[in-house]
């Protein structure tokens, strides 16, 4: 049972818009998540997180929005630019174990 | 920024061989690394937590005799992938998390494309 989803396979916005990410969890007791950003052939970097304490982290043009009662997080990039084309993976943190989500692919079209 | 290496990059092998991948921190001590596999279109599945010196921790359904991990230094874990069949074909990735560093900080390798034919 994947306790961390990303319903969305891909997405393909416009450069210099807003690109949302979105990611559900189903348990309660993740107490840290994250988003990593992947091009192909390499593994996954870091790229923003948020503690279940708050519910908004902003990182240059990247924010990351956390709503519990929803169990549901967010990642906006704006401007987008072509160069975050990539895929986006969601990850919730329990008990220093990462569970991922099967990842979003953002096409930023120039 | 810390490196983690894999090796090899793509291996292909007969069914019934051994597969043995290799990570290694480059520039950084690591007590913890992980080992994820990845199918098609699909999440990160972690398959087991290896600390350096003590015996890995499995996931619940990742068979231990059959995905063998040895976390022999603090920069180095080795996954091999014993009898390997068809169904093993995947697309493993390790990471690492540095020594006393906090929950986020877990570099990640650029993974081991692994095709048992």
């Amino acid at each position: 049972d994947q306790q961390v989803k990303q319903n969305s396979p891909s997405l393909s916005v416009q450069e210099g818009r807003i690109s949302i990410l979105n990611c559900d969890y189903t348990n309660s007791m993740f107490d840290y998540f994250l988003w990593y950003k992947k091009y192909p052939a390499e593994g996954p970097t870091f790229l923003i997180s948020i503690s279940s304490i708050k519910d908004k982290n902003e990182d240059g043009r990247f924010t990351v929005f956390l709503n519990k009662s929803a169990k549901h997080l967010s990642l906006h990039i704006v401007p987008s630019q072509p160069g975050d084309s990539a895929v986006y993976f969601c990850a919730a943190c329990n008990f220093n174990k990462f569970y991922f989500g099967s990842g979003t692919k953002l096409n930023v079209k120039p | 920024g810390a490196v983690v290496s894999q090796h090899p990059s793509r291996v292909i092998c007969k069914s019934g061989t051994s597969v043995k991948i290799e990570c290694r921190s480059l520039d950084f001590q690591a007590t913890t690394m992980f080992w994820y596999r990845q199918f098609p279109k699909q999440s990160l599945m972690l398959m087991a937590t290896s600390n350096e010196g003590s015996k890995a921790t499995y996931e619940q359904g990742v068979e231990k005799d059959k995905f063998l991990i040895n976390h022999a230094s603090l920069t180095l874990s080795t996954l091999t992938v014993t009898s390997a069949h068809p169904e093993d074909s995947s697309f493993y990735i390790c990471s690492a998390r540095e020594l006393g560093t906090s929950t986020d900080t877990q570099y990640f390798g650029p993974g081991t494309r692994l095709t048992v034919l």
